[in-house]
């Protein structure tokens, strides 16, 4: 299994809601990324996770709140977002190794934010 | 001014050209990776290359990395539609803490 899934697939919310947006993978990875792209753009790191502590945070906004309950999975909690938040959301996996492992990418969230 | 700068920025060609994509820094890289992505899908990995001078293969992809590590390209010979996409290079740098850095990427359209 050398998939890294996201869910879900869409999501739009308003500027008051509260929502969360979900990654898994099963390859044994230890090194999980949270990545934002606007269209046409290449993606921007905003957290690593490595060992399920955060060892990076790109300097992004408290309304966004990253977390990994295990090896296996990564979320990302959404809360008073703006409209300029809406892009892509990339979830990846390495295995451990962050300049030298190639990454995995899931399919990515589109996320609207009204 | 970008960590890694990749070029063209977009490329429209027949099918059954050859074509360039390269991926230019001024910091020695410790690995190289190339991505392809597809609208509104993740980045696939195609490639990672590692050692100064490598050449790697991917059925009518071409890959190298510079002697110095510090420049790669992506060639692509008799492209095809099915090519069409968003081409990424990404490098992991020492001195900016071994984080991956995507280049601006190349937009590839090859019209049959």
């Amino acid at each position: 299994d050398t998939e890294v899934t996201q869910t879900p697939k869409h999501l739009v919310m308003g500027m008051t809601n509260k929502k969360s947006l979900k990654c898994e993978q099963h390859m044994g990875h230890r090194a999980m990324y949270w990545y934002k792209q606007k269209a046409k753009k290449p993606p921007e790191l905003m957290f690593v996770y490595s060992y399920e502590k955060l060892s990076i945070n790109e300097s992004v906004p408290s309304r966004f709140s990253p977390e990994c309950p295990n090896s296996s999975l990564l979320n990302l909690h959404l809360h008073a977002l703006q409209p300029e938040d809406s892009a892509l959301y990339l979830c990846a996996s390495s295995q451990d190794n962050i300049y030298r492992d190639p990454f995995f990418f899931g399919p990515g969230t589109r996320l609207t934010v009204l | 001014t970008q960590l890694l700068e990749q070029s063209p920025q977009f490329l429209s060609i027949q099918e059954g050209e050859n074509l360039t994509v390269y991926c230019n820094s001024s910091s020695v890289f410790s690995s190289l990776q190339w991505y392809r992505q597809e609208p509104g899908e993740g980045p696939v990995l195609l490639v990672t290359v590692v050692t100064g001078g490598e050449v790697k293969k991917l059925k009518r992809l071409t890959f190298q990395f510079g002697d110095a590590r510090k420049d790669s390209s992506l060639h692509i010979t008799a492209a095809q539609p099915g090519d069409t996409g968003l081409y990424l290079c990404a490098g992991a740098v020492l001195e900016y803490g071994n984080k991956l850095v995507f280049g601006a990427g190349t937009i590839l359209r090859v019209k049959s």
